[in-house]
């Protein structure tokens, strides 16, 4: 199975304030990396598909890059509304994997 | 719009079973693979099944294989997750999505008491 290392765990920002998380994968898995929002008690929703994509309607503060093993997602100003926690996944192989999810606080 | 919902979720004894639908909507379902995920409480998300558009292949997380089975009939627009000799362990909340970067439905909860 490929294994998807999300750091940081958690982490606390102020509004305006550029955020990234990354994502380290275990082995090669091209651009096939989506990022998720959850917000409590929500459904998780995708955010970027594929590495770079930004989903119809996903606010463009919001972006994604990396190739091969080693991906990041980035708010470029934070906004209140976007307290919540991020995951990364890949869906190079089965099984799916996601990463251990970071908790976004907002100051 | 693309709309996935689940239902079928309920507390069920350890060793029961229960059956889980995912209605679609607003796609073309037949031309869709999809996949089942769940978020045990306080957890983080887990790839549980995944069942290619036509229904002719399917794939399981070895935690659910041998009791758990994906199918879906494209004529009615449904995805189903029976699930068999529940554990405590399969407490969750349970997701229909669409392909591998697609929509997610609201969820269904399943709650297996031992």
């Amino acid at each position: 199975d490929i294994q998807m290392t999300q750091s940081p765990p958690s982490l606390s920002a102020s509004v305006g304030d550029r955020v990234t998380i990354t994502c380290q994968a275990s082995q090669g898995i091209s651009n096939l990396v989506n990022w998720y929002q959850q917000k409590p008690g929500r459904a998780p929703q995708v955010l970027i598909y594929t590495a770079s994509n930004l989903r119809t309607g996903v606010p463009s503060r919001f972006s994604g890059g990396g190739s091969g093993t080693d991906f990041t997602f980035t708010i470029s100003s934070l906004q209140p509304e976007d307290a919540a926690t991020y995951y990364c996944q890949q869906h190079e192989n089965l099984p799916y994997t996601f990463g251990q999810g970071t908790k976004l606080e907002i100051k | 719009e693309v709309q996935l919902v689940e239902s079928g979720g309920g507390l069920v004894q350890s060793g029961g079973s229960l059956r889980l639908s995912c209605a679609a909507s607003g796609f073309t379902f037949s031309r869709f693979n999809m996949n089942w995920f769940r978020q045990a409480p306080g957890k983080g998300l887990e790839w549980v099944s995944y069942i290619i558009s036509s229904g002719t292949y399917i794939a399981y997380a070895d935690s659910v294989k041998g009791r758990f089975t994906a199918s879906r009939d494209n004529g009615k627009n449904s995805l189903y997750l029976q699930m068999d000799s529940l554990r405590a362990e399969d407490t969750a909340v349970y997701y229909c999505a669409r392909g591998a970067t697609g929509s997610w439905g609201q969820g269904t909860r399943v709650t297996v008491s031992s």
